[in-house]
C-alpha cells in the first residue's frame, strides 16, 4: 500500500475548526482513504472513508481533490475530548487479503 | 452492545514466561486481528485469521502465535516474553478483509 504522511502534532483550541491533512502521493485508483481516531490506553475508532470529492457523517469531513494525493479530515468546532490521535491510512478495495497498515498519526491537543 | 472485549486489560509476566491474551466479540465478524502498539507508536500488525484461515505477516517473530478456537474467540501466546515485547496489545475484528475493523479496548503487557 502507498504511504501516507500527516503532521506529527497539532494544536487547537475549543471551539475552533480543525483541519488535519494527509499526503498520499502514490495513492492507487483502488485505495479507499480511512480516517481513525485513537484516544490514550484505548483501541482505534473508524471515523470516516472516503473516496474521493467530499464525504461527511455526523463526525467529521473528508475533503479529498481531483487528483486523490492529499486528504483533508475536519473537525468542527473541537472540544477537549477531541484531543487523540488520528490516522490516515489507505484501504485497498481488491481481492487479497490486506489488512490496515497504520502510519505515524497526528496528535491533536485541543486546550480550553 | 455487540462489542471486542480484551481480557486483562493489564497483564504482568516475568522474562520468559508465557502468557496468553485473549480477544472476544460478539459481533460474529469472520476476521479477527492482533496488533502490537509500543509506547508512542503506531499500531502494528502481527497477524489475522479470517474464519480458521490463519495469516501471518512477514516480519511478526516466532515467539508470537495465535489461535481461534471458534468464531467469537481468539487468543495471543506470547512463548518466551522479552522486555522488547511490552506492549499495548490491541485486538480488532470486521466481518470481511475489506471491512472497518472494530477494536477492543486493548490488553497493555507489562514484562519483568
Amino acid at each position: 500500500l502507498a504511504k501516507t504522511t500527516q503532521p506529527i502534532s497539532m494544536d487547537s483550541y475549543e471551539g475552533q475548526e480543525v483541519n488535519i491533512t494527509c499526503s498520499h502521493n502514490n495513492i492507487a485508483t483502488n485505495d479507499y482513504i480511512t480516517w481513525y481516531q485513537q484516544f490514550p490506553s484505548q483501541g482505534p475508532r473508524f471515523i470516516i472513508q472516503g473516496y474521493k470529492t467530499k464525504v461527511t457523517n455526523e463526525v467529521a469531513s473528508l475533503f479529498i481533490p481531483a487528483d486523490r494525493k492529499s486528504s483533508t479530515l475536519s473537525l468542527p468546532r473541537v472540544s477537549l475530548s477531541d484531543t487523540a490521535v488520528y490516522y490516515c491510512l489507505l484501504r485497498r478495495e481488491d481481492t487479497g487479503r490486506r489488512a490496515l497498515t497504520f502510519g505515524s498519526g497526528t496528535r491533536l491537543q485541543v486546550q480550553p | 452492545d455487540a462489542m471486542v472485549i480484551q481480557n486483562p486489560r493489564y497483564q504482568v509476566t516475568q522474562f520468559g514466561k508465557p502468557v496468553t491474551l485473549s480477544c472476544s466479540q460478539t459481533l460474529n465478524h469472520n476476521v479477527m486481528y492482533w496488533y502490537q502498539q509500543k509506547s508512542s507508536q503506531a499500531p502494528k500488525l502481527l497477524f489475522h485469521y479470517y474464519d480458521k484461515d490463519f495469516n501471518n505477516e512477514a516480519d511478526t517473530p516466532d515467539n508470537f502465535q495465535s489461535r481461534r478456537p471458534n468464531t467469537s474467540f481468539c487468543f495471543l501466546d506470547i512463548r518466551s516474553p522479552g522486555l522488547g515485547d511490552a506492549a499495548m496489545y490491541l485486538c480488532a475484528t470486521s466481518r470481511g478483509d475489506r471491512d472497518t475493523q472494530y477494536f477492543g479496548p486493548g490488553t497493555r503487557l507489562l514484562v519483568l
